[in-house]
């Protein structure tokens, strides 16, 4: 089964400008969690997606937004980028729904915010 | 709320070193307890975990068991290699909610 994939893998940005991410989950996952990674703050929860739908969110600005497809795909996106967006994002995918609360992570996208 | 703590890095050992990184958690309920490995430039990989109170979670030579009376779930391996050096988090998730709780993370270094 292939894994969870993101893209893209490296992106470079400049302040005020808006970004999206993309995560495709294993197949049959139907739950899509995103995490930001920095080095000052970790690994921090963004948002949760269930069929479409968020289930939960974390504690980030309204700039940090995101949705999932019928596909289960998902997508978040930044907008008016900050420095301090600068980090790794983490999409992970669970087979939540079927008492499997494990969550399996992508590669992630490491972006970068001048 | 829910927290996890672990041990500070960076922990340093030689090949074949006996390696323990403790970890302790917070959390309301039952969670199910994960420890996940991070390599240099790559995602998080699932090393093992443990759903009840006594699991045992193995795997690749890597053991960890969920004490609920002490609330720990250390991680230990009896002969670590080189190829083990990286980044390993402890995280807890609360029954019926898709969050990761995670630990700060621990380095491991083994050198030759």
């Amino acid at each position: 089964k292939a894994g969870v994939t993101q893209t893209p893998r490296y992106l470079i940005k400049t302040r005020g400008q808006q970004v999206t991410l993309s995560c495709s989950p294993i197949s049959g996952h139907r739950s899509v969690s995103w995490y930001q990674q920095t080095p000052g703050q970790g690994l921090q929860f963004l948002f949760e997606y269930f069929s479409e739908t968020q289930r939960n969110k974390g504690n980030f600005p309204g700039r940090f937004s995101g949705r999932q497809f019928s596909n289960s795909r998902s997508e978040m996106n930044v907008s008016t980028l900050e420095l301090g967006d600068s980090a790794l994002y983490l999409c992970a995918s669970s087979s939540w729904g079927t008492r499997e609360e494990t969550q399996y992570f992508g590669p992630g996208t490491r972006l970068l915010v001048l | 709320g829910n927290s996890v703590t672990q041990m500070e890095g960076p922990v340093t050992l030689s090949e074949e070193a006996f390696l323990t990184i403790n970890c302790t958690y917070t959390a309301t309920g039952y969670p199910s307890l994960f420890w996940y490995v991070q390599y240099p430039g790559e995602g998080l990989q699932l090393l093992l975990k443990a759903t009840k109170a006594d699991d045992k979670g193995s795997n690749k030579g890597f053991e960890a068991t969920y004490r609920k009376e002490t609330t720990s779930f250390h991680l230990e391996k009896g002969s670590v290699q080189v190829s083990d050096s990286a980044v390993y988090f402890c995280a807890l998730i609360s029954a019926g909610f898709q969050k990761l709780v995670f630990g700060t993370g621990t380095r491991l270094l083994v050198s030759p």
